[in-house]
């Protein structure tokens, strides 16, 4: 069954810190995805990647950074964490193609005090 | 830009009644944007409950059923009679169609719904 984990699941980190959200998924699929949810809002993309090597700006990549080392897995990095960026993040993969359905994982809750 | 819009916030059905979620779409860089619906339950991820990829069309999972209503720019999500276990919560989503080089997903801020006994 086509899995994305995501880790860890929870995080509590201090102001100015770093923070390393890591996802990894098993579907072999070549498009990831970053997003963040806040109440009030839908899921916004931060950063995406179409393979290894690639990562591509989302709609609120200030911040942010990601990187993605494999096919398997897409990290989201906070170099310095301020508290605005609390919140649940959720990674996805895809198929490359426009329709294809998201395969999400569980979320991770960070909190930056 | 692209966006949508549901019902907010909560939504509190008794069983076995029937259910509507609201979702409208405003596709300014999309001529005919492919919709779904995707449903959280606790402690999961998002996972697609359905699809619909042509205008007019009707998707179905699960009892529940979503039309591609053009004129009204519209996706509304029905269920004939809810469940405990329909307790969740629901996102309405949009993406351009082939050959944009855009595999982006536009996501609605997402409807709980709570199913009373």
């Amino acid at each position: 069954e086509a899995a994305v984990t995501q880790s860890p699941r929870n995080k509590v980190a201090v102001t100015g810190g770093k923070v390393t959200l890591s996802c990894n998924q098993t579907n072999n699929h070549n498009n990831m995805y970053w997003y963040r949810q806040d109440t009030g809002h839908g899921l916004r993309l931060i950063h995406y990647s179409y393979g290894a090597g690639s990562t591509e700006k989302g709609d609120i990549p200030d911040g942010y950074k990601a990187s993605r080392p494999s096919q398997e897995n897409f990290s989201l990095i906070l170099e310095l964490a301020t508290p605005s960026q609390t919140s649940v993040y959720f990674c996805a993969s895809g198929e490359n193609w426009n329709y294809a359905e998201q395969f999400f994982g569980p979320g991770t809750r960070l909190t930056v005090l | 830009g692209d966006s949508v819009t549901q019902t907010e916030g909560q939504v509190t059905v008794s069983e076995s009644k029937s259910l509507i979620i609201n979702c409208t779409y405003s596709a300014t860089s999309i001529a005919y944007p492919n919709l779904f619906w995707y449903v959280r339950y606790p402690g999961e991820g998002l996972q697609l409950l359905l699809k619909v990829i042509t205008a007019g069309q009707k998707g179905s999972s699960r009892g529940f059923e979503a039309t591609y209503n053009k004129e009204t720019t519209s996706f509304h999500l029905q269920k004939a009679s809810v469940q405990e276990s329909d307790s969740a919560v629901y996102y309405c989503a949009l993406s351009p169609l082939v050959n944009t080089g855009n595999y982006k997903y536009v996501f609605g801020a997402g409807t709980r719904l709570k199913v009373i006994a």
